[in-house]
């Protein structure tokens, strides 16, 4: 089985600057089934990533996502208000069902 | 347009049963592999079960299995949970998900709360 461990847990930030998240696989997973979503509260998830890098329908571009193996990051190139949220990656294929990092929460300093 | 929309959930004891249901339109339904996720209050997102399209593969997280049955009709484009022996930490938000390659539809989620 599987574990995406995220880091860190929180990241303090203010609007403008650069968030670096990083979510790391107990094993290798492949690249075409790692993706990131975010989530705000009373939310569902939406799809930021998926394939590691690349962007969903209608995602800004300052969300990219790199990566492969073990090691993946989503990076916010410049934070808008509405970036402050949780962010969680996810992985399927690897083995049955899905898998969840436990998360980010990215807040305003 | 995409859509899910969960239902059936709701207050019950410890012990008791509830059956959520999923109702899937905007796609067709019967091609999908389907999937319940979860989220205790405050917490992260826990994948429950996944169904295959044709129902031939049934997968259910460990914390779930031989108390919770994940089904589906295909006719009637619906997926369902059947979720007995309800526990305490069974208490979250229950999200119907459809999600593949480049893509990711989830349901706006059904409160369980089981308390005595």
């Amino acid at each position: 089985e599987i574990v995406l461990t995220q880091s860190p847990g929180t990241l303090s930030l203010s609007p403008g600057e650069r968030a670096t998240l990083s979510c790391r696989a107990s094993q290798s997973v492949s690249s075409s089934y790692l993706a990131w979503y975010q989530q705000k509260p009373g939310q569902a998830p939406r799809l930021l990533i998926y394939g590691a890098s690349s962007r969903a329908t209608g995602i800004p571009d300052r969300f990219s996502g790199s990566g492969s193996g073990t090691d993946f990051t989503l990076t916010i190139s410049r934070l808008e208000p509405e970036d402050f949220a949780v962010y969680y990656c996810q992985q399927y294929g690897s083995s049955p069902g899905l898998t969840f990092g436990g998360g980010t929460k990215v807040e305003i300093k | 347009e995409v859509q899910l929309v969960e239902s059936g959930g709701g207050l019950v004891k410890p012990g008791g049963s509830l059956r959520l249901s999923c109702a899937a339109s905007g796609f067709t339904f019967s091609s999908y592999s389907m999937n319940w996720v979860r989220q205790a209050p405050g917490k992260g997102l826990e994948w429950v079960s996944s169904i295959s399209s044709s129902s031939s593969y049934i997968y259910y997280a460990d914390s779930v299995k031989g108390r919770f049955t994940i089904s589906r009709d295909n006719a009637k484009n619906s997926l369902y949970l059947q979720m007995n022996s309800l526990r305490a930490e069974d208490t979250a938000v229950y999200y119907c998900a459809r999600v593949g390659g480049d893509y990711a539809y989830w349901g706006q989620g059904t409160l369980v709360t089981v308390s005595s």
